[in-house]
């Protein structure tokens, strides 16, 4: 089956400092890796969309500057959060396509949850 | 832009009753539909999909059927067990990513 691990499951960061966090796809190749933040008032906000060979994509309101993304093979995928204040807290998702199989669907992994001192 | 509502925001049920959770959506297009569920501490679970109209989809017990007329893709089980207890999120898909519900907490008490 896809599985999609992520670390850490944890971090705590200083304000203004930058955290690294990871995604790995095992079982199938992610063709396209969706990065989301979940926090309890907005639910799930898509910050991009990277595919290998092609340009990552940002949502509004994220951009590469605050939020780096390096999506460099079919199995793996890091995004960093840059200067990291209050307002960035939540868990962060990486969630991966299988490019064998149904367009559209994400497989997540259990996310990086990010508190901020 | 594309949206999704989930009517019920919380839901309460003992074991063994009948589970529905309402999801309509609004889309320019013509969507994928999906289902997830999130258990405490993880990341969000693909239960299942539907692309087409009247199409079922189906996990675990679980089922919803596409409605392009009324935009819908409902959530329903027969028979909630105590492990069905999570949040249950639907959302549309296109190839630019997932839009999500804001997502609906089963609490099935024995």
């Amino acid at each position: 089956g896809a599985l999609v691990y992520q670390y850490p499951r944890r971090t705590i960061c200083k304000s203004g400092t930058s955290m690294r966090m990871e995604c790995q796809a095992v079982g199938f190749q992610a063709t396209s890796v969706a990065w989301y933040r979940q926090s309890p008032q907005k639910t799930f906000e898509l910050i991009a969309l990277s595919t290998v060979n092609s340009a990552i994509k940002y949502e509004q309101n994220f951009t590469q500057e605050k939020f780096p993304i390096s999506h460099p093979n079919l199995s793996f995928s890091s995004m960093t959060v840059l200067n990291a204040y209050l307002e960035d807290r939540g868990l962060y998702l990486c969630g991966a396509r299988d490019g064998a199989s149904s367009a559209e669907t994400l497989y997540f992994g259990s996310g990086t949850r990010l508190t901020v001192l | 832009g594309d949206s999704v509502t989930q009517t019920e925001g919380q839901v309460a049920l003992s074991e063994e009753d009948f589970l529905t959770i309402h999801c309509n959506y609004s889309a320019s297009g013509y969507p994928a539909l999906f289902w997830y569920v999130q258990y405490p501490g993880e990341g969000p679970q693909f239960l299942f999909r539907a692309s087409r109209d009247k199409e079922k989809g189906s996990s675990r017990g679980f089922e919803a059927t596409y409605d392009k007329g009324t935009t819908s893709f409902h959530l329903r089980k027969a028979s909630v067990q105590e492990s069905d207890s999570a949040v249950y999120y639907c959302a549309l898909g296109f190839a630019q990513g997932l839009t999500f519900g804001l997502g609906t907490r089963v609490s099935v008490f024995p």
